[in-house]
């Protein structure tokens, strides 16, 4: 159980499209959802917080207006980087907590965005 | 501020070796502390967890101890298999941790030979 999804794995874009990241949560419902960051040999840094039906808490530094986060359902959170560049490069992952007292997060498996 | 130190990478074993990931942390308040596991190719994964000082998490033959005196939760296995190859990341919950963000180390990768 508690499996999460992401879609697609893999994406090539080319500079100043954008891109559609889905993330979701296959066996249970999701009150919030994580969007993370990792970079080559460094941690995972967190990018935003969504809660279900309500606008993305943005950690200090993250454009809110590149990176758009829609939490549209309690299984379905996306993330579109907008106008994409080289350097937007990056895994990007998500991860859903359930709720209710529970306070581990489910990672999805990530999805390796590359900006031409 | 709150922050994660985990010794660096990789660390290479042979099968059957004891395993150490020393992790230590900075936080305000009683966090929660976790091992995640990422194996090659897939998410991370909950490997254990531990969320008041002196309780000891352990699965999979691994463990690791809330030690707030030392403020560390290093992560020991008695006997690594070749199964076990993949990154660490030791983590804390920010005061609270219900649904908490989660602050992570720039994780270990473990490579066990067999």
């Amino acid at each position: 159980g508690a499996v999460v999804s992401q879609h697609p794995s893999r994406v090539i874009c080319k500079s100043g499209t954008s891109v559609k990241i889905e993330c979701r949560s296959l066996d249970f419902q999701a009150t919030t959802m994580f969007w993370y960051r990792q970079f080559p040999k460094k941690s995972l840094m967190l990018m935003a917080t969504s809660n279900e039906g309500s606008k993305a808490t943005y950690e200090q530094g993250v454009e809110k207006d590149k990176f758009l986060i829609n939490h549209a359902s309690l299984t379905l959170s996306t993330l579109t980087v907008t106008s994409a560049h080289p350097e937007d490069s990056s895994f990007y992952i998500c991860s859903a907590a359930p709720g209710e007292g529970r306070y581990e997060q489910y990672f999805g498996p990530g999805t390796r965005l590359t900006v031409t | 501020g709150n922050s994660v130190t985990q010794m660096e990478g990789p660390v290479t074993l042979s099968e059957e070796a004891f395993l150490t990931i020393n992790c230590t942390y900075t936080a305000t308040g009683y966090p929660s502390l976790f091992w995640y596991v990422q194996y090659p190719g897939e998410g991370l994964q909950l490997l254990l967890k531990a969320t008041k000082a002196d309780d000891k998490g352990s699965n999979k033959g691994f463990e690791a101890t809330y030690r707030k005196e030392t403020t560390s939760f290093h992560l020991e296995k008695g006997s690594v298999q070749v199964s076990d190859s993949a990154v660490y990341f030791c983590a804390l919950s920010k005061a609270g941790g219900s649904q908490g963000n989660l602050i992570f180390g720039k994780g270990t990768k473990l490579s066990v030979k067999p």
